[in-house]
């Protein structure tokens, strides 16, 4: 089983959708977990961190299911530039700084 | 501010040829890490470090060196450059885990 794993998507949407991706992770003793977005040939940029209570940054919501080891990110209000890929990242050990990253999921925001 | 600065963007090497791709950040940062990305593969990280004088290897360490003799400068050494080592290479830093890491713009690299 992979550490992070992710739907590779692509989840081909109209502008004003709302869009979920999900993430599941192996590593129980994980602390820290995130988004982040990648455009294409570009480098990953920090999107939102995720909380256990969950949180949110305008348009974007990131929920942590701890007990089934399980992250989404909800995007309302789709918008033609949120198109990219999205990258789960976990970290791997239990207060280390290496990080997991899925493989990403593939969104394209249509008009 | 110029965050992580990766250096060159692009390079064309021979099998067998050694180089250095730098790395560099001006955030004070204390951790930074090298990740190489391939087509399904995803991230995977290469080396890390948590600090001056500290390394530690990732998961494809292999064929690769580093060192981090200051704070800001964290160079990623290939040995004896391989055809599987054709990748593009991100560097990145953080200041802390939980605050996640910021990226370099990258290096594509291909061994021919």
């Amino acid at each position: 089983r992979k550490e992070v794993e992710q739907d590779p998507g692509p989840f081909n949407v109209p502008e004003g959708a709302t869009v979920a991706f999900n993430c599941t992770y192996s590593n129980s003793a994980s602390q820290s977990f995130f988004w982040y977005r990648q455009d294409c040939r570009k480098e990953p940029k920090l999107l939102m961190s995720v909380y256990s209570s969950g949180n949110e940054d305008g348009r974007f919501t990131a929920q942590l299911n701890r007990a089934s080891q399980y992250i989404s990110l909800l995007i309302r209000d789709s918008k033609l530039s949120d198109s990219a890929t999205y990258l789960c990242v976990v970290n791997g050990e239990y207060n280390t700084d290496k990080l997991i990253f899925g493989t990403g999921t593939r969104l394209q925001v249509f008009p | 501010n110029a965050g992580v600065t990766q250096t060159p963007k692009f390079q064309v090497l021979k099998t067998g040829q050694s180089m250095t791709l730098q790395c560099a950040q001006d955030m004070n940062h204390e951790y930074m890490s090298w990740y190489r990305q391939d087509p399904g593969m995803g991230l995977r990280l290469i080396h890390y470090s948590v600090g001056a004088g500290i390394t530690d290897q990732g998961e494809v360490p292999n064929g690769y060196n580093v060192s981090r003799s200051t704070t800001e400068d964290f160079p990623l050494r290939l040995l004896s450059a391989a055809p599987s080592q054709t990748s593009v290479y991100f560097c990145a830093s953080s200041y802390g885990s939980s605050a996640g890491y910021t990226f370099g713009s990258g290096t594509r690299l291909t061994v021919v």
